[in-house]
This record gives structure tokens, sequence and C-alpha cells, in this order.
């Protein structure tokens, strides 16, 4: 079936580390995948997005990995600073028109 | 801040009554999509409009509907509320649907009591 999930409802990194966050998903079908970040009291913001015919994709202070033979996805984010305390959730596409996210996971920054 | 706007910010109705929401998409984008968030979940597609025509939807009933005019800002109508559909709602305005335009609004805090 259609779904996204993630392996941990909340993690919490020290400010400065680098922190991984990680996705399941279940529709082998799936070519296109999306982060997105989302503060207290806004909208989800698009961080970065990975194609199937990819395994790792770059930008700035984030890397996205995709390892489609477990159909696992991870958001690695580099020095870990307070802006980054959010819920990231992981997204894919199922067809141009519908994103199944997934639950989310709170990212919490200590000092 | 991203150039999406929704109103109202906050709403409070009772249960079997009737809702609107709106909302305004970025400039020069002409999708609109709609998406319900439950408190701690992650945001569930309703539908998407493209250029005044729904170009697909989710698994929600008929009562959900909306609209989108032809300067590209959208309404979603949800008629006979029940409790459940207390949740936060979303809309995403983008670029002929491409993921990587998308920019979402602050959302609608709809509560049903």
């Amino acid at each position: 079936g259609e779904s996204v999930g993630l392996h941990l409802p909340t993690l919490s990194v020290q400010e400065g580390d680098n922190s991984i966050i990680n996705c399941a998903y279940s529709n082998s079908a799936s070519d296109y995948f999306i982060w997105y970040k989302q503060e207290s009291g806004k909208g989800p913001q698009f961080i970065i997005d990975i194609r199937s015919n990819m395994d790792k994709r770059q930008g700035q202070r984030v890397t996205v990995l995709l390892n489609k033979t477990v159909k696992h996805l991870s958001l690695q984010i580099a020095a870990t600073q307070p802006g980054d305390s959010a819920v990231y959730f992981c997204a894919e596409e199922v067809r141009d028109d519908k994103i199944i996210f997934g639950k989310g996971t709170r990212l919490h920054i200590l000092p | 801040e991203t150039g999406v706007t929704q109103s109202p910010t906050h709403l409070i109705k009772t249960r079997g009554q009737q809702v609107t929401l709106r909302c305004s998409s970025q400039s020069g984008h002409n999708t609109v999509s709609w998406y319900q968030q439950a408190l701690g979940q992650g945001p569930q597609f309703i539908f998407q409009y493209y250029r005044e025509e729904e170009n697909g939807r989710g698994n929600f009933p008929p009562r959900f509907s909306g609209l989108q005019f032809p300067n590209y800002s959208s309404e979603l109508n949800v008629n006979a509320l029940e409790l459940d559909d207390s949740a936060l709602y979303l809309c995403a305005s983008s670029f002929d649907w491409e993921v990587d335009t998308q920019y979402f609004g602050p959302g609608t805090r709809l509560t049903v009591l």
C-alpha cells in the first residue's frame, strides 16, 4: 500500500553535531522523494529532494540518501544549529498530483 | 516567509456546520494543493487544482470540495463538519504541480466542537 513511515518520533542532538533522520517507504514504484521541515506555526518547507535514479544528493548542510533495496531514506544535517529545531517529514510523490507524507520526526537541539 | 497566505488563521465550528477556507497562491503559480494535518501527524493530501480544474484527489469524502479562481486563489469547503475534521488545513501553491516549486501557507487551524 501507500505509506511512508519514520523510525523515531523524537531525536535529540547536541548543537554542532550531525543529525540523521531516517524514513522507510513502502511503495516500490515511487520515483521521487522529498524532505520537508515544519517549524511551529508554519507550513512545511521543502528542504531537498531525490529521484530514484540517484542514491545521494547534497544541498547546503543537508544530504539525502536513498537505498532502494531496503526502501529507506535518510536526511543528514551537518553541524546542527538551534534553527534546525523542527519536525521533519519525508514524503513520496506517487504521481504528479499526490504526495504522501510520513508522520514526522521532531528534532530537538541540545545546547 | 512564502507568498502563500491563508485565511482565517483559526476557526471554531460546531458539528454539522459548513466551513470555507481560503488560500492565495504565490505569484506566478497556477496549481494549488490542499492538505489536512491532524495533530502529531503528517499532512494528508485532499485534492489539487490546476488552472481552475480539479487535478487529483486523495481519500476524502465528497463533503470536502474546492474551487480555484482565475487568479489561481482557491477555496476549500467542508460540509456537515465532524469532530474528526478538527485539524490544520494547509494549502500549497506551485507552478505546473512541480513539487520543487511548491510553497506552503501557514495553515488554518479548524476546531470542530
